[in-house]
């Protein structure tokens, strides 16, 4: 079973440069997201997805987009990179309880981590 | 302001008990999720609770008290490996999780 597969694990991209976050799973989770990890702060929720089709806005959205297909697949992409977007990005997974109208997250499951570095 | 407060660092030797606290201002609860990070690792998930009282599973504990804003998180018999941060997360009435920083937790021999 591999759960939640992200991909790259490291990335180094020049300022202004775009680029694709992978991430997929097979577990047929409804819910997926993506979250930010930096120093002495906690995970933060950049976009995230109910389900195939719909997706909505994190908490720091701002030079990210997402678009989810499939239930598998769950892109993120970095339209024009900045330094501030340096950072350790996860992708994450649950299978919401159908009382929340998939909007609760329930147990996460996290892809292993894109390293990504903007110079 | 949404807001996790848990200690930034926590040392404990190896066999000892340690209890790390998390206390939180949330608009909305809807449940509280302890979650253990080792160093250049993705989170895993530890424990939910949504009711009020102690959760045990193994070695592992956690406590919420809905009324206080409060949990925490009670490790036993520590072990070399249990070395990681342990990230607070909080359910919003939006159902969105509020995170904490994490705790990192040292165990010393």
């Amino acid at each position: 079973n591999a759960g939640v597969t992200q991909t790259p694990k490291f990335q180094v991209l020049k300022t202004g440069q775009s680029m694709t976050l992978q991430c997929a799973q097979d577990m047929n989770h409804e819910y997926m997201s993506w979250y930010r990890q930096d120093p002495g702060m906690g995970l933060r929720l950049i976009h995230y997805s109910v389900g195939a089709g719909i997706t909505d806005q994190g908490e720091v959205p701002n030079g990210y987009n997402v678009s989810r297909s499939t239930t598998e697949d769950f892109p993120l992409r970095l339209l024009s990179a900045a330094p501030s977007q340096t950072s350790v990005y996860f992708c994450a997974s649950s299978y919401p309880p159908s009382t929340s109208g998939g909007r609760n997250t329930g147990e996460l499951f996290f892809g292993e981590g894109s390293r990504l570095t903007v110079l | 302001g949404q807001n996790i407060d848990q200690p930034t660092e926590m040392t404990a030797t190896e066999g000892a008990i340690v209890q790390i606290n998390c206390t939180y201002q949330t608009s909305g609860f809807n449940g509280l999720f302890w979650y253990q990070q080792h160093a250049g690792e993705a989170p895993t998930f530890l424990s939910y609770n949504v009711l009020d009282g102690l959760e045990e599973k193994g070695r592992f504990s956690s406590f919420l008290s809905r009324s206080k804003g409060y949990s925490y998180l009670l490790l036993k018999e520590l072990q070399m490996k249990d070395s990681a941060s342990y990230l607070c997360a909080v359910e919003d009435s939006n159902y969105q999780l509020i995170w904490g920083a994490g705790t990192k937790l040292i165990i010393k021999p």
